[in-house]
């Protein structure tokens, strides 16, 4: 009954190589988000989908590519791995368009990507 | 109370105790706040929200302050709990317009039982 959720969990690659995370949420909701949290817990927030397009791109390199096949799906992929790509990774999701005025922001439990 | 640097600031009480999570926040025109409790190895979670026409609001154990003249938020925790460590993040947003929700850099609460 997970409400939003990411796979993989754990993610350890080599500089350079191409990966991906999926985020799936049953919840029925329009918008999806991607977050990135750094090692001092700093959530910045990455990209934002409405039903399939996209909403909000916050200058995230081009090797970050997000794909919605759907309102209920929403992966990244990365080209090129640096090891400042080293972080966890939020999916989350909500009801409202653009700004989340009833706060019900809900997160997946992160994607821990090390890069080597 | 706050430090500065490389290190998540840290509030420890003891059990029992009552908690207050302070958050400055920058954006004169925000007018919408939430708090977000994480747990270690999970994703943030709603707590509690307050819009700008407020100045207080109360949840189950929970209290937000709000104080726009000083554009400073507080959360207070009445009767913390173990459950209650966690790192807690303010996040602040404008309900019109295509804005994403901003985090604060978060609080790390230890509960000392």
């Amino acid at each position: 009954d997970t409400a939003v959720s990411q796979t993989p969990k754990y993610l350890v690659t080599q500089m350079g190589n191409d990966k991906s995370i999926k985020c799936e949420q049953n919840l029925g909701h329009d918008t999806m988000y991607w977050y990135k949290q750094d090692s001092k817990k700093f959530l910045k927030i990455m990209f934002s989908y409405n039903n399939k397009e996209l909403i909000i791109n916050e200058t995230v390199p081009n090797r970050f590519s997000p794909k919605s096949p759907d309102k209920a799906h929403l992966n990244l992929h990365i080209n090129s791995l640096e090891l400042g790509d080293s972080a966890v990774y939020f999916c989350a999701s909500s009801q409202e368009v653009q700004t989340p005025s009833t706060g019900e922001l809900f997160f997946g439990e992160g994607s821990r990507l090390t890069v080597l | 109370g706050e430090s500065v640097g490389l290190h998540l600031p840290t509030l420890s009480v003891q059990e029992g105790d009552n908690s207050i999570i302070n958050c400055a926040y920058s954006n004169s025109a925000s007018d919408y706040f939430i708090w977000y409790k994480q747990e270690s190895g999970k994703g943030p979670q709603f707590i509690i929200d307050i819009r700008s026409n407020m100045d207080k609001r109360q949840g189950q154990r929970v209290t937000v302050l709000l104080n726009k003249t000083v554009k400073h938020l507080s959360l207070q925790i009445a009767a913390t709990q173990p459950g209650d460590s966690a790192v807690y993040f303010c996040a602040e947003n404008r309900e019109s317009g295509n804005t994403p929700l901003v985090f604060g850099k978060g609080t790390r609460l230890s509960v000392i039982a």
